[in-house]
């Protein structure tokens, strides 16, 4: 059964840091990973998507790395700022049947 | 584009009423996903349609929840009886036809309270 972690549950930051989101999964039989975020009593929001073929994708101050052989990926946010603060969850897809997997998420929060 | 639909935003009940949650899927997608979200187990995948025709329940916790899609752009949660243990965030999410190689879009989710 997939599994998937993320360290660290929770993180605050000041402002205009640069800060590294980590996400593991046991499978590596992955199709795709996605990270989302989800602002307080509000859906998830998709970020980035990326490919098992892929090895990162960029969407502007964020960044997103996946390692499938080692199964890990990691979510790179540039200077960050006071809006960025939200949960951040990753969340893997299995080459078998279109069921996501989810990680328990990184609640960030960025002071100004 | 509204984005996914879901109605009602909060709901209140007595244990042992019937609760019916209903989403709206952004037009044109094939696949229809409803997930349940507590601090304790996060986010977990109940059940998904592809095409209004139901391909994986195996998350549903048991009998007491039904799931339907009757048409492309509706679709219901339906709880009988509920029991304070359902209390959680339903989200509806869905994704086009190229499914697992599309982002899903959320819905706001349904807070469910039930006492």
């Amino acid at each position: 059964k997939q599994e998937v972690t993320q360290i660290p549950a929770a993180l605050s930051v000041p402002e205009g840091e640069n800060l590294v989101l980590n996400c593991s999964f046991t499978d590596s039989a992955i199709y795709n990973l996605q990270w989302f975020r989800q602002d307080p009593g509000k859906g998830l929001t998709s970020l980035l998507l990326i490919q098992s073929s892929q090895r990162e994708q960029t969407s502007g101050r964020l960044n997103a790395s996946l390692d499938k052989s080692s199964g890990r990926s990691t979510l790179y946010i540039a200077a960050s700022q006071p809006g960025d603060s939200a949960t951040y969850l990753c969340a893997v897809r299995l080459n078998a049947g279109n069921m996501l997997t989810f990680g328990g998420g990184t609640r960030l929060m960025v002071k100004p | 584009d509204a984005g996914v639909i879901q109605s009602p935003r909060h709901e209140v009940t007595e244990m042992g009423q019937e609760v019916t949650l209903r989403c709206k899927p952004i037009s044109g997608h094939d696949y229809l996903f409803w997930y349940r979200q507590t601090m304790m187990r996060g986010l977990e995948l109940l059940i998904y349609f592809n095409n209004n025709v139901p391909i994986d329940d195996s998350g549903m916790p048991e009998d007491r929840f039904s799931a339907k899609m009757p048409n492309a752009s509706f679709s219901t949660l339906k709880i009988q009886p509920s029991e304070p243990r359902d209390s959680a965030v339903y989200f509806c999410a869905s994704s086009p036809a190229q499914g697992r190689g599309s982002p899903l879009h959320f819905g706001n989710g349904t807070r469910l309270t039930v006492t």
